[in-house]
């Protein structure tokens, strides 16, 4: 089955970087754009960005752009979300999220790792 | 960007009602327009994906409806485990939106 597991959160200053991961197994990583989404505390989702199946396309939420980018390795199945000059308004969990196949919709999505910015 | 807009902000029901989320975007999606489930301290759960398809493994009381600019979630016979936070999403445009939640509670 689909299995996403995010790692990298933790507490960071304001200004400063942090690099999420995502781990992604149970399916075929290279044929699926991947996206990230977060969720502030006690707040709703908020769509942050996406990448093409090979890499090739990205696109982001227009709070973030020119702060984050995404990337990943398709041979190691893995999804990375490179953050900067981190805001306090970036604290949130982050969830990675898979895009079903054909279809612009988010049908797997990881258990979210937390990034506090403080 | 696309804002999408869900009414009412919260509802209380009772075990057996049947519950309808209003989901509006400000401009027309067509019928791109998902529907996720969020229970309490979990990941959202994708729903309904292009306005009215069910996706696989979710239980038939679940339904959604519309196209354009106005889009409907109903949940038939709402059941214990129903009680969550319910979320539209477009992605018609690059930048995809999500509404800011529904909280059905008991």
């Amino acid at each position: 089955q689909v299995q996403l597991i995010e790692s990298g959160g933790g507490v960071v200053q304001p200004g400063r970087s942090l690099r999420l991961s995502c781990a992604a197994s149970g399916f075929t990583f290279s044929s699926h754009e991947m996206h990230w989404v977060r969720q502030a505390p006690g707040k709703g989702l908020e769509w942050v960005a996406v990448i093409s199946y090979d890499g090739s396309q990205t696109d982001f939420t227009d709070s973030v752009k020119g702060r984050f980018s995404v990337s990943r390795d398709n041979s190691k199945n893995t999804l990375y979300l490179q953050m900067s000059s981190l805001r306090v308004e970036d604290t949130a969990l982050y969830f990675c999220v898979r895009e079903k196949t054909l279809m612009p919709t988010l049908d797997g999505w990881g258990q979210g790792t937390l990034v506090i910015v403080s | 960007d696309v804002q999408m807009t869900q009414s009412p902000s919260s509802l209380s029901a009772s075990v057996g009602d049947r519950v309808n989320i209003s989901c509006r975007a400000s401009q027309t999606i067509d019928n791109y327009l998902n529907w996720y489930q969020q229970k309490s301290g979990k990941a959202p759960k994708l729903l309904i994906y292009a306005a009215s398809s069910l996706q696989s493994g979710v239980p038939s009381r679940f339904s959604g409806s519309g196209s354009g600019t106005d889009f409907t979630l109903t949940i038939d016979s709402l059941q214990p485990e129903d009680f969550a936070t319910y979320y539209c999403q477009q992605s018609y445009t690059s930048l995809w939106t999500f509404g800011q939640g529904t909280k059905v509670e008991v």
